[in-house]
């Protein structure tokens, strides 16, 4: 497609319930990341994929987060044991490749999945 | 941890005055990039800053960076009411983004 996209945009599940988030990159982007947003802050660095791997997963906050990319392209952020903290907007961006390559390393971003855990 | 702070959080602008949002940032990078988000939606990129110096304009906006006193700032002139969003500077660490806490930035007819 042309812009990142992700489903579901709203989801609302019980604490302890299981959630996945899926993101569609843009096309050819190699780069993926995923990125959690509070309301009133910025966003808060999950965990970045450059093709198949998980080249720095330093931002998942715990074990209950795993995200996989098994094909280099589509990316799935998956949630166990949902608690109310988890509450956030949950944002994917794509990117050409590596920032030190030839590209400028620009974020684009989907328009996020809202998860709301009652 | 990388800290990336920005000021003012809050600013409220009459139509037509100039002002500067400011972000500033605790480690060494010379990639920094701005982002506009209005309420509900995602974060549109607005500018790319790759270098010391660099200095990028588009309509009433205008970004510089310098990296020596890791420091970013983003000129609004004649401000207008389309403006009106959250402007948050990103700035990129070993393939890390890290944004500031950003700028909510009102601007009154």
């Amino acid at each position: 497609g042309a812009g990142v996209s992700q489903t579901p945009s709203n989801k609302v599940t019980e604490k302890g319930k299981y959630v996945e988030l899926r993101c569609d990159p843009i096309s050819g982007h190699t780069a993926l990341y995923w990125y959690r947003q509070s309301l009133g802050q910025g966003p808060e660095f999950l965990i970045y994929f450059q093709g198949t791997g998980a080249a720095d997963d330093s931002g998942l906050p715990n074990d209950r987060f795993f995200a996989v990319r098994p094909e280099g392209s589509v990316s799935t952020l998956k949630i166990q044991r949902t608690e109310r903290g988890d509450s956030a907007v949950y944002l994917c961006a794509s990117s050409p490749g590596l920032a030190g390559g030839p590209n400028t390393g620009e974020l684009f971003f989907g328009e996020g999945s809202r998860l709301t855990v009652l | 941890e990388l800290k990336v702070e920005q000021n003012p959080l809050f600013l409220s602008m009459q139509e037509g005055k100039n002002y500067t949002i400011y972000c500033n940032y605790s480690t060494t990078s010379d990639r920094l990039y701005w982002y506009r988000q209005d309420p509900g939606k995602s974060l549109e990129s607005l500018f790319v800053l790759l270098s010391n110096g660099a200095v990028k304009q588009e309509g009433r906006l205008m970004a510089s960076l310098d990296t020596k006193a890791r420091l970013s700032t983003l000129h609004i002139t004649a401000a207008v009411h389309d403006l009106s969003a959250t402007y948050f500077c990103a700035v990129d660490s070993r393939n890390q983004f890290y944004f500031g806490t950003g700028t909510s930035l009102t601007v009154i007819p």
